[in-house]
């Protein structure tokens, strides 16, 4: 089955300063990869997602990265806000599998002031 | 608003005792699942459902049951079988399409410890 593995498990940043986390997935199938947020003691928000057919997305200051060929995804987020403090969690998913997200162990992201 | 309710947010179960957790949406969504999430660890995927009258189990199934009766309603019971179901549980739904992954939206989850 897929795995996807997650680093760093936290990382701190200055407010204004840029954070990157990055997720890699042994499933060469998978097409589908989306990044969400999660709030303590929230479910997780969907931030920003990309299919294999693209190589980058930007949304805002969110933008996510895909290289197929070595298996790896990243999330960038610009000019980092105290209000990006939550964990981001990476997922990865394949065609004609009910959708179903194999996910990593998450990344504490703390913006500090 | 649309979204997904879960209920409650706490639940405390007693050893031996079986606990139903509730998951409502109102996205109209055909396919739900949930999750369960420990302390520094991912989302692993419980039991899912594409359609009503029908579900599958994902990869951590065993003390888990689930019914889906209804396109909006997926509970989740958790049975005596289940040996340290201790963790926060989160649901979710997506639309469901054959050809391609449709993003998944998530409640607010519920809190389950053991008394």
């Amino acid at each position: 089955g897929e795995n996807v593995e997650q680093h760093p498990s936290t990382l701190s940043v200055q407010e204004g300063d840029s954070a990157v986390i990055k997720c890699t997935y042994s499933d060469s199938a998978s097409n589908y990869f989306p990044w969400y947020k999660q709030e303590l003691g929230k479910g997780p928000q969907l931030i920003i997602d990309i299919r294999s057919n693209v190589g980058e997305k930007k949304d805002q200051r969110i933008a996510v990265t895909l290289n197929k060929t070595a298996k790896h995804f990243s999330l960038h987020i610009t000019e980092t806000q105290p209000e990006d403090s939550a964990v981001y969690f990476c997922a990865a998913s394949r065609s004609g599998t009910a959708s179903k997200l194999t996910f990593g162990t998450g990344t504490r992201l703390q913006v500090t002031l | 608003d649309g979204g997904i309710t879960q209920s409650p947010k706490y639940l405390f179960r007693k050893e031996g005792q079986n606990v139903t957790l509730s998951c409502e949406q109102n996205l109209n969504h055909d396919a739900m699942y949930w999750y369960r999430q420990d302390p520094g660890q991912g989302l692993r995927l419980i039991y899912y459902s594409q359609i009503v009258n029908d579900f599958q189990k994902g990869d951590i199934a065993e003390g888990y049951s689930v019914s889906r009766e209804k396109k909006e309603s997926f509970p989740l019971t958790v049975t005596s079988a289940q040996k340290n179901p201790t963790a926060f549980y989160l649901c979710a739904s997506s639309r469901r399409t054959v050809e391609s992954n449709q993003p998944q939206h998530f409640g607010d989850g519920t809190r389950l410890s053991i008394l």
